[in-house]
């Protein structure tokens, strides 16, 4: 079975404040791709990062980074400074081999509010 | 920059009638995709399509749900009997491939079903 769980539902930072999301996913498979996707008030879903399951190297855009842990099989997401604009949802979603990859299974998302 | 489009953004329907949500994908992606989010809640998957049929699909994408690519450029969802718990935002996606390539969601449809 594949699951994503995201723990936190929601998270208050003040503007400038790091925070950090948490992703913990579970498969079977040893070959998936793992996402985070941002759902801003408007309501769209913005794709903001993919990462296979053979890459674990950290990555980093801009105020944004990304930890890939496969040995506790998390991929945690940090927004550096936050800003205002950051306050949405954010969802964490996998792909996993057994589907030919077609599918993404989310987890239920965490709220970030960017208080100035 | 290309999107995926979806119309109507919001139809209201009474329980029983048929809809049919539209999407217009990203011209040269061949994978089509549609979910649905109840409000509050997390995002679902209902249905892939690939090569005009279904390559995989949910517990959720009964008989009630079908798909269809009438043309080159439309990818349709309908609902052939709507009951209230069909009410949801419904999100279409697209992608070039699977795998190494991310699903570009439309900006979704809401459904109310009365």
């Amino acid at each position: 079975a594949q699951k994503v769980t995201q723990a936190q539902t929601e998270i208050s930072v003040v503007e400038k404040e790091d925070v950090t999301l948490d992703c913990v996913y579970e498969t079977r498979d040893t070959t998936y791709y793992l996402f985070w996707y941002k759902q801003p008030p408007s309501g769209e879903l913005v794709f903001l990062i993919r990462r296979n399951s053979f890459d674990e190297q950290n990555e980093i855009s801009g105020r944004y980074s990304w930890n890939f842990q496969k040995s506790t099989s998390s991929f945690n997401f940090t927004i550096t400074a936050s800003q205002v604009v950051d306050s949405a949802v954010y969802f964490c979603a996998l792909s996993p081999r057994n589907t030919g990859f077609q599918k993404l299974v989310f987890g239920t998302g965490t709220r970030l509010l960017v208080s100035p | 920059e290309p999107e995926v489009t979806q119309t109507p953004s919001h139809q209201v329907t009474q329980m029983g009638q048929e809809v049919i949500l539209r999407c217009v994908p990203i011209s040269n992606h061949l994978y089509f995709y549609w979910y649905r989010q109840i409000l509050g809640q997390k995002v679902e998957f209902l249905v892939s399509f690939y090569n005009n049929e279904i390559s995989e699909k949910s517990e959720i994408f009964d008989d009630q749900f079908s798909v269809e690519r009438p043309d080159g450029s439309n990818f349709t969802l309908k609902i052939r009997s709507t009951k209230l718990e069909d009410s949801a935002m419904y999100f279409c996606a697209s992608s070039a491939g699977t795998s190494a390539y991310e699903q570009y969601f439309g900006p979704g449809t809401r459904l109310t079903v009365t």
